[in-house]
């Protein structure tokens, strides 16, 4: 199981791009970097998964360099609907979904 | 494509009862996990359904249970509840196949409260 490290909590403005970074140093050579979203009172949503290099959808990019021992998630001109916690997470063959702590981001008008 | 949903949204129960939820998939679907979040421990997995048999269990105790149905929907029962059980229960429904790639869709989850 890949333990993750992620900031608890981020501030941004509206129209800022926000890039939250996560740890996860013991990842394992199967395992896939994915990100959820959850907003209060809601279950999480997949955002975005990757292996490596970057990858790019309608809502979010993903970074992951060659040794992944890190990534970051990159969200572009945020606005307030997208305040909401953040999970990373690293997701192997067999492991059922280990969720941390997540980042909660705040985002100002 | 309907999504997942849970029923009841919101429960009351007392001390020493037992519950029973109820998860429906997205069509398709033929795994059915389940998780408990709360403010203190977080979102905590409890087990997996697949094709009617559990997959995955996570470190809760035997007062947690549950199955899963040929329509792949899924029961979650807690019996002789205690004031810690009360929390947000979400159930996460997926194709099926290995995790790693196996995107999990939540339900908007069913709030416990005990009493």
């Amino acid at each position: 199981l890949a333990k993750t490290t992620q900031p608890i909590s981020m501030d941004s403005y509206e129209g800022q791009e926000v890039n939250i970074t996560c740890s996860h140093n013991n990842i394992a050579t199967n395992d896939y970097i994915t990100w959820y979203q959850q907003f209060p009172s809601q279950g999480p949503r997949f955002i975005i998964q990757g292996y490596k290099t970057k990858v790019t959808n309608e809502v979010a990019s993903l970074f992951i360099p060659a040794d992944r021992k890190s990534s970051t998630l990159s969200l572009p001109r945020v606005s307030l609907s997208d305040t909401a916690v953040y999970y990373c997470l690293g997701v192997g063959n067999t492991d059922k979904l280990i969720f941390g702590t997540g980042t909660r981001l705040q985002v100002f008008p | 494509k309907a999504g997942v949903t849970q029923t009841p949204r919101y429960l009351i129960k007392t001390r020493g009862q037992q519950v029973t939820l109820s998860c429906s998939p997205i069509s398709g679907h033929r795994s059915v996990s389940w998780y408990q979040q709360t403010p203190g421990q977080g979102l905590q997995f409890l087990f997996e359904y697949f094709s009617e048999t559990q997959r995955n269990k996570g470190n809760f105790p035997g007062r947690f249970s549950g199955r899963q149905f040929s329509n792949s929907r899924s029961e979650m029962n807690v019996s002789t509840l205690e004031l810690g059980d009360s929390a947000l229960y979400l159930c996460a429904s997926s194709l099926g196949g290995a995790a790693s790639t196996d995107t999990q869709y939540f339900g908007p989850g069913t709030r416990l409260t005990v009493l």
